[in-house]
């Protein structure tokens, strides 16, 4: 079975601060990883994704993630926040053989402050 | 190209009274999911469809919860008998077969059961 823990479940920068939201996963198989971006009164929007090519994945708006298998772990990063990154932010895995294939994390909200 | 499209924006119905839900999927989708987001909390599983198999429904919370796709495209939510801990923002989202393309997701239905 797949589970993802987002390990924090608000985080509090400054503006023109780097960013960490971090994700620990659990798979029996090679997953898919991805990282959604919600804003107040949308839908999830794909930030980036994972799919066993390079390990280090560079998504929208300079967002990046990194995917460690010795550590489970797919932590999202930018370098400098924005007022707009202001959201909650979504760890989702994909296993192949899952029928129902996608489990979400918890969710991470993200507040920039000026 | 046109996203995913979910009516009503807004639902608010009194306790007791029936409700349904759509979503217009991107056209040649064939993977459709429903989930529940309740205030403050991450994604619920509700039910899957693809193509022409028969949906994983192991996520629907009770026999008040039913959905059908019509001819593999516009989906419908149904919710009989609505609670007041129905309340929630109900999300659409849809995608390709390949569990290693994203889901594309609407801007969702929150629904207020008074």
């Amino acid at each position: 079975a797949q589970s993802v823990t987002q390990l924090d479940s608000h985080v509090s920068v400054s503006e023109g601060t780097p960013v960490l939201l971090r994700c620990n996963y659990s798979s029996s198989y090679s997953p898919s990883l991805f990282w959604y971006v919600q804003h107040p009164n949308k839908g999830l929007q794909l930030l980036l994704k994972y799919t066993s090519a390079a390990t280090l994945v560079k998504g929208i708006n300079g967002f990046e993630a990194e995917f460690k298998k010795s550590e489970t772990s797919f932590h999202l990063t930018k370098p400098s926040a924005h007022m707009s990154d202001a959201a909650e932010y979504f760890c989702v895995v994909s296993e192949p053989r899952s029928a129902r294939q996608l489990t979400f994390g918890s969710g991470t909200q993200l507040t920039v402050l000026p | 190209g046109a996203g995913v499209s979910q009516s009503p924006s807004n639902k608010v119905t009194e306790k007791g009274k029936d409700v349904e839900l759509r979503c217009d999927p991107i056209s040649g989708h064939t993977a459709l999911y429903w989930y529940r987001q309740s205030l403050g909390q991450g994604l619920e599983f509700l039910i899957y469809f693809q193509g022409n198999s028969a949906p994983d429904k192991s996520g629907l919370p009770s026999d008040r919860f039913s959905a059908e796709r019509t001819g593999g495209s516009v989906s419908t939510l149904t919710i009989q008998r609505t609670q007041q801990e129905d309340s929630a923002v109900y999300l659409c989202a849809t995608g390709t077969a390949n569990t290693n393309s994203p889901l594309h997701f609407g801007n969702g239905t929150r629904l207020t059961v008074t």
